[in-house]
């Protein structure tokens, strides 16, 4: 079938080390922000999510960094593992709107 | 945990034909949204309801309309079908409109011949 991650941007890391995901979001009044995960044929999946009053948040092996100066979303994704391989989109809720707007995804790639 | 459920997952239409696509939420959720996803593309919102009511309306087109059912369910129907039409149909849902996280399926997959 069809690769969700066909012409986008990717990132190819060995098992075990550290992956660094980048979204530029554009309206600097969105105050919710989210990380999807997406693998081949399946939807997208929650991952972890952040409020503009914060500038970090850390769950289980990912961490969300937000700097709103320059509008700039991470995922940091430690001790990455073969099963993080997917496309991962940002989202950002634009203040007042329950409507997120997704981000281009970045194609995940972890050699083993 | 009970997830999303979409139906049917794969669907093949000829041009001018009509669809339906229908979602099942988490239970206890009252919010359904509908995206379209291209290929290499990131999901584009079509349309969305809470409480059995349309919410918020994207870039869904006219020969398309989507309803939310009782029991929550919704329906997508897709009329004069085109070949731009094939794509992946997400849909998601959530309890409420806040600041939270949208749930999605494994989504429909159509294909237009």
């Amino acid at each position: 079938g069809e690769s969700v991650g066909l012409h986008l941007p990717t990132l190819s890391v060995q098992e075990g080390d550290n992956s660094i995901i980048n979204c530029a979001y554009s309206n600097s009044a969105s105050d919710y922000f989210i990380w999807y995960k997406q693998e081949s044929g399946k939807g997208p999946q929650f991952i972890i999510d952040i409020r503009s009053n914060m500038d970090k948040r850390q769950g289980q092996r990912v961490t969300v960094l937000l700097n709103k100066t320059v509008k700039h979303l991470s995922l940091q994704i430690a001790a990455t593992q073969p099963g993080d391989s997917a496309v991962y989109f940002c989202a950002e809720n634009f203040l007042g709107s329950y409507i997120p707007t997704f981000g281009r995804g970045t194609s995940l790639i972890v050699h083993p | 945990a009970a997830g999303v459920i979409q139906s049917p997952r794969h669907l093949i239409k000829e041009k001018r034909e009509t669809a339906t696509l229908k979602c099942y939420p988490i239970p206890r959720h009252d919010t359904v949204y509908w995206y379209q996803q291209g290929p290499g593309q990131d999901p584009q919102f079509l349309i969305s309801f809470y409480e059995k009511m349309q919410s918020d309306k994207g870039s869904i087109p006219d020969r398309f309309s989507a309803q939310q059912f009782s029991d929550y369910h919704s329906e997508l129907n897709m009329s004069s079908l085109e070949l731009g039409d094939s794509a992946l149909y997400f849909c998601a849902s959530s309890l409420g409109q806040g600041r939270q996280p949208q749930h999605f399926g494994d989504g429909t997959r159509l294909s237009i011949l």
